[in-house]
């Protein structure tokens, strides 16, 4: 069926380096993606957005990579640091006629080491 | 602007008790959503609306009812709660369709025993 999903649940990364979170989609008909970052206790916050005519977008410290081809979505976040633990969702526009619906992955916890 | 606020933050109900989530948003926008988060999932759509006096199903909306009597406003309701919907429910409001992120409250967290 159609999904968006990541491949891991838990990623841990030492504080100053580079992360990558991936995210699978299976809908080809999707044009627009979005990164959320979810803290404890709170509700999800916008990271940053793509649309499939793009292949990279980068905003401040985070870059976002389309490959329309695989189907593979991927958050890199720079020099990582403790704030930037939390759980990361992937998620996709499917039906931009129907209302801004996001379908939304299942989530990948990323935990900083100091 | 306080964005995106959701009352109560917490509840507990017993099976067969009603209820309802009250989302208020103050960013004058036109769509509003509600969602569920189980552990481990990602969240799920209930309900959303694309304007005042307008409502439309999303992908979980069984045993949920919604009401958009006003445009800052999108209630949520449980006519006849049970344990599958123990859960956190984030309401959300985004300019429109299409594109754009959307802007999400702290939470309600219910539980129903």
């Amino acid at each position: 069926g159609e999904s968006v999903g990541l491949h891991l649940p838990t990623l841990s990364v030492q504080e100053g380096d580079n992360s990558i979170i991936n995210c699978a989609y299976s809908n080809s008909a999707s044009d627009y993606f979005i990164w959320y970052k979810q803290e404890s206790g709170k509700g999800p916050q916008f990271i940053i957005d793509i649309r499939s005519n793009m292949d990279k977008r980068q905003g401040q410290r985070v870059t976002v990579l389309l490959n329309k081809t695989v189907k593979h979505l991927s958050l890199q976040i720079a020099a990582t640091q403790p704030g930037d633990s939390a759980v990361y969702f992937c998620a996709e526009n499917r039906a931009r006629n129907a209302g801004n619906m996001l379908t939304f992955g299942g989530g990948t916890r990323l935990m900083v080491k100091p | 602007n306080a964005g995106v606020t959701q009352t109560p933050k917490f509840r507990v109900l017993k099976t067969g008790q009603s209820m309802t989530l009250l989302c208020a948003q103050d960013m004058n926008h036109e769509y509003m959503y509600w969602y569920r988060q189980d552990p481990g999932m990602g969240l799920r759509l209930i309900h959303y609306s694309v304007g005042e006096g307008t409502t439309a199903k999303g992908e979980v909306p069984d045993g949920y009812n919604v009401s958009r009597l006003k445009k800052q406003n999108f209630l949520l309701g449980l006519e006849s709660a049970a344990p599958s919907q123990t859960s956190v429910y984030f309401c959300a409001s985004s300019w429109g369709a299409g594109a754009g992120e959307l802007f999400f409250g702290e939470g309600s967290r219910l539980t129903v025993l």
